[in-house]
């Protein structure tokens, strides 16, 4: 089984500012990881995702993680934080084979200070 | 273009009564999949399908009931038997194992 730990429930950053929003997992398989991102009553974007091939993966709106496996870790990072980056961000797992579903974090609020 | 898309966005019942959430894709998706997202819990797992006409419990099945008639649609019943089934529901769909999934825009069901 998979589980997901995101460390923070709220993060508040400045506006410029580094974000880093930090996800460790658990899998007893290798893992897929994947970064959602979900605006006010809304579904759920993709960011990124590791599938095995490169452990720095960058994805949209200039949003990257590494992937580090002797960390068990895939934290998500941005160099400068915008207003329109803040949203509930979610850290997923998928592990086991199979087109089961992915084990979700239980979210990381970004919140964007002016 | 291609989606995802759920109806209704909101929706409310009377407790004791059965509702039925639509989720239908145009994404020629293989896999679906129906999440419940309560406030500072993130997303669990209900039900998911790997092919029409198979379906599988996920984390929290119990109270809830699916079919998987048409590729295209997976629609998600709250029954009775959901002792607090006030959330914020989610379909997605992916192409296979492990491709990402796609969400849907949700529906937000309240019992009253």
């Amino acid at each position: 089984a998979q589980s997901v730990t995101q460390l923070g429930s709220h993060v508040s950053v400045s506006e410029g500012a580094l974000v880093l929003l930090r996800c460790n997992y658990s899998s007893s398989v290798p893992p897929y990881l994947f970064w959602y991102v979900q605006y006010p009553n809304q579904g759920l974007q993709l960011l990124l995702k590791y599938t095995s091939a490169a452990t720095l993966v960058k994805g949209i709106n200039g949003f990257e993680a590494e992937f580090k496996k002797s960390e068990t870790s895939f934290h998500l990072t941005k160099p400068s934080a915008h207003m329109s980056d803040a949203a509930e961000y979610f850290c997923a797992v998928s592990g086991g084979g199979g087109a089961d579903g992915l084990t979700f974090g239980k979210g990381t609020h970004l919140i964007i200070q002016p | 273009d291609g989606g995802i898309t759920q109806s209704p966005k909101y929706l409310f019942r009377k407790e004791g009564q059965n509702v039925t959430l639509s989720c239908e894709q145009n994404l020629n998706h293989d896999a679906m999949y129906w999440y419940r997202q309560d406030p500072g819990q993130g997303l669990r797992l209900i039900y998911y399908s790997q092919i029409v006409n198979d379906f599988q419990k996920g984390d929290i099945a119990e109270g809830y009931s699916v079919s998987r008639e048409k590729k295209e649609s997976f629609p998600l019943t709250v029954t009775s038997a959901q002792k607090n089934p006030t959330a914020f529901y989610l379909c997605a769909s992916s192409i296979g194992w492990p491709g990402e999934q796609f969400f849907g825009p949700g529906t937000r069901l309240t019992v009253l």
